[in-house]
């Protein structure tokens, strides 16, 4: 069974300033997906970003960029130049590919426990 | 914005009602997930479907049912409420996008059970 670790619950950041939030999984698949989610106290569930495991490259949208290390199993998130607006709390979670046919995979996606991020002025 | 909506939006119940939260999406996506959120677990998966009448149990199914009988709605029910069942209610989708499936969640439910 796969399992996703986020060993930092609470983190702050000066705004302006980068901070880097870890993730730790365990898997015996090759091809898999993860993501890092953003929720803030509106509570909305937002995607941040997404990495294919089959990509050796990291992926990047705008601040955020991930640290994609297969064989460590680590994929760790750095958001720069820090803004008020990411305040939230923000959640790791694995995926495997949904098949092209049939329902034997869910596509379920597996979190960790969540890292609260506070960016203080 | 993948068009999900929940309903309702909270709900305070007594223990031992039943109680159904709703999910309704406007995209026809196959694929829709129930999680829970709680403290120090992240969210995790209750039931989901592939489906028209196509569902299945997630790891967190006890006490939960689901029915999907069109496209649209994705209804979770609780037979019979209990306190354990205190929770933040999430409903998402599974969409293609750019050769992969990502995962768009709905605004959730915080469902009280006293």
């Amino acid at each position: 069974a796969q399992t996703v670790t986020q060993s930092q619950p609470e983190m702050s950041v000066q705004e302006a300033e980068t901070v880097t939030l870890s993730c730790t999984y365990d898997t015996s698949e090759s091809n898999y997906y993860l993501f890092w989610y953003k929720q803030p106290p509106s509570r909305q569930m937002i995607l941040v970003i997404r990495q294919e495991a089959y990509k050796q490259q990291n992926a990047t949208e705008n601040r955020f960029s991930v640290n994609f290390q297969k064989a460590a199993k680590s994929f760790s998130l750095k958001i720069s130049d820090s803004q008020l607006g990411d305040t939230a709390m923000y959640f790791c979670a694995f995926m495997k590919p949904l098949p092209l046919h049939g329902s034997s995979n869910t596509g379920k996606l597996i979190f960790g426990q969540g890292t609260t991020l506070q960016v203080k002025p | 914005d993948a068009g999900i909506t929940q309903s309702p939006r909270h709900k305070v119940t007594e223990t031992g009602t039943p109680v159904t939260l709703r999910c309704h999406q406007t995209e026809n996506h196959r694929y829709m997930y129930w999680y829970r959120q709680d403290p120090g677990h992240g969210l995790r998966l209750i039931h989901y479907s592939y489906g028209v009448k196509d569902t299945d149990k997630g790891e967190v199914s006890d006490g939960y049912s689901v029915s999907r009988s069109k496209t649209e709605d994705f209804l979770l029910t609780l037979e019979s409420a209990t306190s354990s069942q205190t929770s933040v209610y999430f409903c998402a989708i599974s969409r293609r996008d750019r050769g992969t499936y990502e995962q768009y969640f709905g605004p959730g439910t915080r469902l009280t059970v006293t």
